[in-house]
């Protein structure tokens, strides 16, 4: 059972607009959320953690928040630039017996075109 | 530098053929994860280990077996490669806390024909 889901699927927005990606999840107990940027065929770079009950983290053109009651996080992109193409994946980390478990959402692929 | 190294970075092999994945870590992480990733899913984990010695099963293990040798090493084996195996496979460690971003390597692309 998937127990990260992201939305949108995919999503194409014009160089300068601004995104909003979705992350749900059901993962018990949770540890911490992770946003990671994934270039085509390339490994995952983190780009935020977010850790408390509701968190909010900038980092730069990034700023994410999450609701741990509500178990959902969002993940913002400002004034996107051509590299920002890439797929944005979420990433939710076990607080039980299990900690060190990762769970991955299948990702949402970000297109920017000019 | 902190580094998550796979090799090899491509492979292709025949069906029943033996792969050995190798992964190697200079992070000092007490964690390190074998995951396959295909189109439509997220990351899945194959198997895990908190140490040296140590083996965790993961979510999806049929047709794997995993090693770690050291702290640094973790090693992947297909014994009897099948075409569902066709993924491509990605290492990764961390210190098990998210206090620190996981680090991944850059993917190792298997092909079983």
């Amino acid at each position: 059972k998937t127990q990260v889901e992201q939305s949108p699927q995919s999503l194409v927005v014009r160089q300068g607009e601004n995104c909003v990606l979705q992350c749900n999840y059901s993962v018990t107990p949770d540890n911490h959320l992770r946003w990671f940027k994934q270039d085509t065929g390339k490994g995952l770079v983190s780009l935020t953690v977010l850790v408390d009950q509701k968190d909010k983290t900038s980092n730069g053109r990034y700023s994410a928040t999450l609701d741990k009651d509500a178990k959902h996080s969002t993940l913002h992109i400002t004034a996107t630039l051509l590299d920002d193409t890439a797929t944005y994946i979420c990433v939710v980390g076990d607080r039980g017996s299990a900690l060190g478990r990762l769970h991955f959402g299948a990702g949402t692929q970000l297109i920017v075109i000019p | 530098e902190a580094a998550v190294t796979q090799s090899p970075r491509n492979k292709v092999t025949v069906t029943g053929g033996n792969v050995t994945l190798s992964c190697r870590q200079t992070n000092s992480h007490n964690y390190m994860y074998w995951y396959r990733q295909d189109t439509g899913h997220g990351l899945r984990l194959i198997h895990y280990s908190y140490g040296a010695g140590n083996l965790q099963i993961g979510d999806v293990p049929d047709g794997y077996k995993a090693t770690r040798t050291t702290q640094e090493d973790f090693f992947l084996l297909l014994e009897l490669a099948s075409p569902s195996q066709t993924s491509l496979y990605f290492c990764a460690s961390s210190d098990g806390t998210g206090g620190q971003a996981p680090l991944f390597g850059e993917g190792t692309r298997l092909s079983v024909l």
